[in-house]
């Protein structure tokens, strides 16, 4: 069946960059999802890749696919305090139904 | 986009009692989804609610537990019904568009505490 796994804490310093890792299991999926939830809110999109590229930018996010290895990452350049949050990495299910969540990666950035 | 309004966004509750979670959306979309979250964990799906069919439920949730609606392309509920202190949780709704590969969007959950 379908698994998302990612590890569970990162600390960094604020200005650093964070880099948060995913590994998936269906090599079928077609989009894979960074979410971020902020303390007593629901999930946020933050970005997505789609299965055919490499690489993704989007302002202070990189997000990098390895399709060989089924590994999936999220670098935050610069980190700032009001990026401490939990970070889901999600993967879109085969059928395309169902978004299947890793445990989330809970980001601490020190002032 | 879509915008999701969940009510309540929290309660507190007797065990043994039942509580109905409404999902409102701003726009019509064709599949819903309601999720748990258990403290610190990710994200459970419970069941997948397409207006004109039955909910269909994920392996170890029933629907005499989690009765579900879904009167129309905007709303849905969720029920938890007999509750227990183990079913203190958020509760999520979600939904898609017509591709289903794209992503899903999210209310703010109803912080649930069972007592």
């Amino acid at each position: 069946g379908e698994d998302v796994e990612q590890s569970l804490f990162l600390s960094v310093r604020e200005g650093d960059s964070s880099v948060i890792n995913c590994t998936y299991t269906d090599s079928s999926s077609t989009y894979l999802y960074w979410y971020k939830q902020e303390p007593g809110a629901g999930l946020q999109l933050l970005t997505y890749i789609f299965s055919n590229m490499d690489m993704k930018q989007d302002q202070r996010l990189t997000v990098l696919l390895n399709k060989k290895d089924k590994h999936l990452s999220l670098r935050i350049a610069d980190t700032q305090t009001g990026d401490s949050a939990i970070y889901f990495c999600a993967e879109v299910n085969t059928g395309g139904f169902k978004t299947i969540f890793g445990a989330g990666t809970r980001l601490f950035v020190k002032a | 986009s879509a915008v999701i309004s969940q009510k309540p966004s929290r309660d507190i509750c007797q065990r043994g009692t039942s509580l109905t979670i409404q999902c409102q959306v701003d726009s019509q979309v064709t599949m819903m989804f309601w999720y748990r979250q258990q403290p610190g964990q990710s994200l459970t799906l419970i069941a997948t609610a397409n207006q004109g069919s039955e909910a269909t439920y994920e392996s170890g949730f029933v629907i005499d537990k989690f009765p579900i609606s879904r009167p129309n392309l905007t709303f849905s509920t969720l029920t938890v019904s007999n509750m227990s202190p183990e079913d203190s949780s958020i509760y999520l709704c979600s939904v898609k568009g017509q591709d289903p590969n794209t992503e899903a969007f999210f209310g703010q959950g109803t912080r649930l505490t069972v007592v």
